[in-house]
This record gives C-alpha cells, sequence and structure tokens, in this order.
C-alpha cells in the first residue's frame, strides 16, 4: 500500500514568490491534515480536512497561506506571497476518519517538503 | 490549551543501554497520548499510543510507555536501546473528547554509539 506522496521534496525560492505544495494520502483516508515543522520543533497542525470540507483552519495564516482540497482526495497548499519565516517543513499526514473514534488514529504522515525561502 | 514538554533535547547512550525520554502535557481533560519516531531520511511514524485501560503502553521494536496521570507524564522507556534506535522522538497529545488535532513536543534527539 502507498504511503503519502507529497512534491515536491524541496523547493528554493526567493521572498514574495509564490510556492505550492501537493500532498495525496493514503488511498481511502478520509481526513488529511497540513503541519508545518520550524528547525528544532515538532509539527505545528495548519489545516485539518474531513473529505473536502477544512474543520479546522484556525492556526492556517490566512493572509498568505490558503489551502483546497477539491474532490475530497489530494490536497494543495499555497504561500502568496512567501517570507524569510515560512521557511520550515511541511508535512502532510492523513488518517482513515471512519472509525467513528477519530480522536484515536493514527496519522499517517509524508515525508514532507523542505521549504527554504532566501 | 494543551502543550506537551520534552525536556531532553538530544540524548547520547551506548548500546545496550536502558532509555527513557521524557514527555510532560498540560490539559487537565482526559487525553489520547502517542509516541512517534522519525528514523534518518524516513518520515514520522507511530511508535506507539495510549487511550486507556492499562497505562503500561507496549508499541512496536520493543518500546513502551507509561501514562501517569497524576504526572501528566508518558515516558518513553526501552531496557536495552540498538544502533538502529537513532532517531528523533516526538510525545503528541489530543483531547479524547475534543478534534483530532495533535499537539507535538519538540522533540528528542536519541544518538546510540554503537
Amino acid at each position: 500500500e502507498a504511503g503519502v506522496v507529497q512534491s515536491p521534496r524541496y523547493k528554493i525560492i526567493e521572498k514574495k514568490q509564490p510556492v505550492a505544495f501537493w500532498c495525496n494520502p493514503i488511498s481511502g483516508h478520509n481526513t488529511l491534515y497540513w503541519y508545518r515543522q520550524n528547525l528544532g520543533q515538532g509539527p505545528e497542525l495548519l489545516i485539518r480536512y474531513e473529505n473536502e470540507e477544512a474543520v479546522d483552519d484556525s492556526q492556517l495564516p490566512k493572509d498568505r497561506f490558503s489551502a483546497e482540497r477539491l474532490k475530497g482526495v489530494d490536497s494543495t497548499l499555497k504561500i502568496q506571497p512567501a517570507e524569510l519565516g515560512d521557511s520550515a517543513v511541511y508535512l502532510c499526514a492523513s488518517s482513515p476518519g471512519t472509525s467513528g473514534r477519530a480522536v484515536q488514529e493514527t496519522q499517517y504522515f509524508g515525508p514532507g517538503t523542505r521549504l527554504l525561502v532566501l | 490549551a494543551q502543550s506537551v514538554s520534552q525536556h531532553n533535547h538530544h540524548v547520547i547512550l551506548s548500546e545496550a543501554a536502558s532509555l527513557e525520554l521524557g514527555c510532560n502535557y498540560s490539559y487537565g481533560g482526559t487525553v489520547n497520548l502517542f509516541w512517534y519516531v522519525q528514523y534518518p531520511g524516513q518520515h514520522l511514524q507511530l511508535l506507539l499510543k495510549y487511550f486507556s485501560g492499562d497505562p503500561l503502553v507496549k508499541g512496536i521494536k520493543g518500546f513502551e510507555a507509561e501514562f501517569i496521570k497524576s504526572k501528566f507524564s508518558f515516558n518513553l522507556r526501552k531496557p536495552s536501546v540498538q544502533w538502529s534506535d537513532t532517531a528523533e522522538y516526538f510525545c503528541a497529545v489530543n483531547e479524547a473528547f475534543g478534534n483530532e488535532k495533535l499537539t507535538f513536543g519538540t522533540g528528542t534527539r536519541l544518538t546510540i554509539i554503537p
């Protein structure tokens, strides 16, 4: 079974440029998460989707970040314009979202996209 | 809001030594607790998790963790580490009756010397 797929793996851009990250979750997983992991820190949730609905985007900086999961499968996270402080690893994770006890489900993480803003 | 503290930032051990990594959380309600591991060059993966019942939880690769409610702790242990245990370890928590949002600690980097 394929795991969570993310692309690109690495991205270097200049500040004020736009950037987009793509995630394809494990097949059949309804819940999708985007996390940001700063150097020396643990992952921090940016947004959570249940199918195509963003059910928790309270941590997403909406002035420059946007995300979509149009068909409830793959998802795109965009930053426009990027700032120096956006340099981080952006992680996508998914979970089944079907057990009825979603808080107990394991989240499966992708390899991440390492972003460097110059 | 929840927070998770992992006070050991970098631990260096010799092979066969015993391991204990600390994890404390701040939340007064019922929680679910997780340990994730990231091996060099690999993605985060679940090591073990606790929801209820026996506070001593066993995970993969010989790891276990003990939930001590009175201490708000969920320390990770392994009686004898191997070189292949070199990795970064993250403790995480979510509210048992809330949403699935995981709050992670800052991680502990474990280096095993052969």
